[in-house]
C-alpha cells in the first residue's frame, strides 16, 4: 500500500529564516506530487505540482518554491520567510497520468512565522 | 463569487442522526466531484469520487451530485462522535481542481 510522509510534523521560524520541507512518497513509482497550504477558515490552496522529477509547475506566485529531486521526493523552500507564510502545509499524490484528480493527503506541516 | 462555496459549520448533531452536507459551484466545466474528511490537525482523507450526476453509496456514506443545479451533497447515516471532523469537497475540470473551504461537523454522544 501506498504511505506519504510529511516532516517536521511542526515548525516555528522567525521571520527571514529559510525554509525547508519535506514529502516522501513509498509504494507508488511515478507519482504527480502536489504542495498545498490550508490557512485557518479556508479551503486548500493548491501551491505547486510535478508529473515527474525536475518537473514544477507553480499556481500562485509567491515567496515559496518547489523541487523535485528524486521521483518520490518533493520539497517545499523559501530562502525568507514572511509572516504570511504561517499556515498548514500539506503534500499530496496521485495515480500518474490523472493530474489533478483523486489525491491522496499527507499528515501535514504546521508552520508558524513570528 | 467563489467557484465553490461550502458552508462553515459548524453543525452539531446528535448521535445516530442523518447528516447532510452540501456544496455548490458556479463552473459547469466540474466533471469530477470528491469528498474528503479531515480530522482535527490531520491531512483529508479521501472519502469518496464520482463523475456522474446521481448518487453513490458506500456504507454509510451516500454521495449525490447534480449537475443541473450545480449541487453535491455528502449524506452521512446513523451518525457516530467519530465522524467529528471537517469535510471538504472538492472539483475538477479542465485542468481547473478546487476545494471547498469545509464544513465542520460535530456528532454529540
Amino acid at each position: 500500500s501506498q504511505t506519504i510522509h510529511q516532516w517536521p510534523a511542526t515548525l516555528v521560524q522567525p521571520v527571514g529564516s529559510p525554509l525547508s520541507l519535506e514529502c516522501t512518497v513509498e509504494g507508488t513509482s511515478n507519482p504527480n506530487l502536489y504542495w498545498y497550504r490550508q490557512a485557518a477558515g479556508r479551503g486548500l490552496q493548491l501551491l505547486f505540482y510535478s508529473v515527474g522529477i525536475g518537473q514544477i509547475s507553480s499556481e500562485v506566485p509567491q515567496n515559496l518554491s518547489a523541487s523535485r529531486p528524486q521521483d518520490r521526493q518533493f520539497i517545499l523552500s523559501s530562502k525568507k520567510l514572511l509572516l504570511s507564510d504561517s499556515g498548514f502545509y500539506l503534500c499530496a499524490w496521485s495515480s500518474r497520468g490523472l493530474v489533478k484528480e483523486t489525491q491522496y493527503f499527507g499528515p501535514g506541516t504546521r508552520l508558524l512565522v513570528l | 463569487q467563489k467557484e465553490v462555496e461550502q458552508d462553515p459549520g459548524p453543525l452539531s448533531v446528535p448521535e445516530g442522526a442523518i447528516v447532510s452536507l452540501n456544496c455548490t459551484y458556479s463552473n459547469s466545466a466540474f466533471q469530477y466531484f470528491m469528498w474528503y474528511r479531515q480530522y482535527s490537525r490531520k491531512g483529508p482523507e479521501l472519502l469518496m469520487y464520482t463523475y456522474s450526476s446521481g448518487n453513490k453509496e458506500d456504507g454509510r456514506f451516500t454521495a449525490q451530485v447534480d449537475k443541473s443545479s450545480k449541487y453535491i451533497s455528502l449524506f452521512i447515516r446513523d451518525s457516530q462522535p467519530s465522524d467529528s471532523a471537517t469535510y471538504l469537497c472538492a472539483m475538477k475540470g479542465g485542468n481547473k481542481l478546487v476545494f471547498g473551504a469545509g464544513t465542520i461537523l460535530r456528532v454529540k454522544s
